[in-house]
C-alpha cells in the first residue's frame, strides 16, 4: 500500500459544485501539504499544516479550504468549483526533524476537471 | 516571495551527460532540492543542497552556489528511463518547498 494515499484519483465535476479531495498517510509525519500542478507552472503550494492545530495558507489558497482531521488525514475542499481549478492536485508529507532535507513524499495525485 | 528559473526543455543522447540549471530569488533560503517526475507519476526526491558544493548520489549530482543563487542537477550516463521532468525547489525557513516550473528532459537513442 502507498504511504500517502489520495482519493479520488480522478474526478469530473461541474461549475459550482463542492468538491473534497482526501489524503491519508501512514508515514507518521506531522507535516502535510496540498499542491496544485498545472502544465508549465510547476507545483504551487495551496495549504500546509504542521500539526493538527496548525493550518497555513500557501501561495494560492483563494477558493480552497482544508481540514486536518487527524495527524494522518488532510483534506482539501473546493467550496464552489470553477473551471480554472481544473488541475492535478498532490498531497505531500514531510518529517519535521531537525537537520532533515525537507524531503516531501507525494501521493499519486488527484486529477480534477471542472466543466 | 520566491522565484525560480530553469530551462523548459532539454534533449540529450543516451549515455551522455546533461546539466539542468536553476537560478532562484527568495526572501528566505535554507536549501535547494531536486525532484524527478515521470509522466503520470508523482514527484520523487532526488537530492538536497544546503551548503555550497557538489553532492553526489550515484549517477546524479547536485551543485549549489548560495552566493550566486544558482544550482544545477547533473545526470551522467543517461538512460532512456531518465526521460522525465525535473524540478528545482527552494526550501524556506518554515520547511516549505517552492518549486520551479520544471525542465522536461528527453533522452534519445
Amino acid at each position: 500500500d502507498a504511504d500517502v494515499t489520495q482519493t479520488p484519483r480522478n474526478r469530473i465535476t461541474k461549475t459550482g459544485k463542492r468538491i473534497m479531495l482526501e489524503c491519508s498517510q501512514t508515514k507518521g509525519h506531522d507535516r502535510m501539504y496540498w499542491y496544485r500542478q498545472d502544465p508549465g507552472l510547476g507545483l504551487r503550494l495551496i495549504y500546509y499544516s504542521f500539526d493538527v492545530k496548525d493550518i497555513n495558507k500557501g501561495e494560492i489558497s483563494d477558493g480552497y479550504s482544508v481540514s486536518r482531521q487527524a495527524q494522518a488525514k488532510f483534506s482539501l475542499s473546493l467550496e464552489s468549483a470553477i473551471p480554472n481549478q481544473t488541475a492535478l492536485y498532490f498531497c505531500a508529507t514531510s518529517d519535521a526533524g531537525q537537520g532533515n532535507t525537507g524531503e516531501l513524499f507525494f501521493g499519486e495525485g488527484s486529477r480534477l476537471t471542472v466543466l | 516571495g520566491q522565484s525560480l528559473e530553469q530551462p523548459s526543455e532539454v534533449t540529450a543522447v543516451e549515455g551522455a551527460i546533461v546539466q539542468i540549471n536553476c537560478t532562484y530569488q527568495t526572501s528566505g533560503f535554507y536549501g535547494l532540492s531536486w525532484y524527478q517526475q515521470h509522466d503520470g507519476g508523482a514527484p520523487t526526491f532526488l537530492s538536497y543542497n544546503a551548503l555550497d558544493g557538489l553532492e553526489e548520489t550515484g549517477r546524479f549530482s547536485s551543485f549549489l552556489s548560495r552566493s550566486d543563487s544558482y544550482g544545477y542537477l547533473l545526470l551522467q550516463e543517461l538512460q532512456m528511463k531518465d526521460s522525465a521532468s525535473y524540478f528545482c525547489a527552494v526550501r524556506d525557513g518554515a520547511n516549505n518547498l517552492f518549486f520551479g516550473t520544471g525542465t522536461r528532459l528527453t533522452v534519445i537513442p
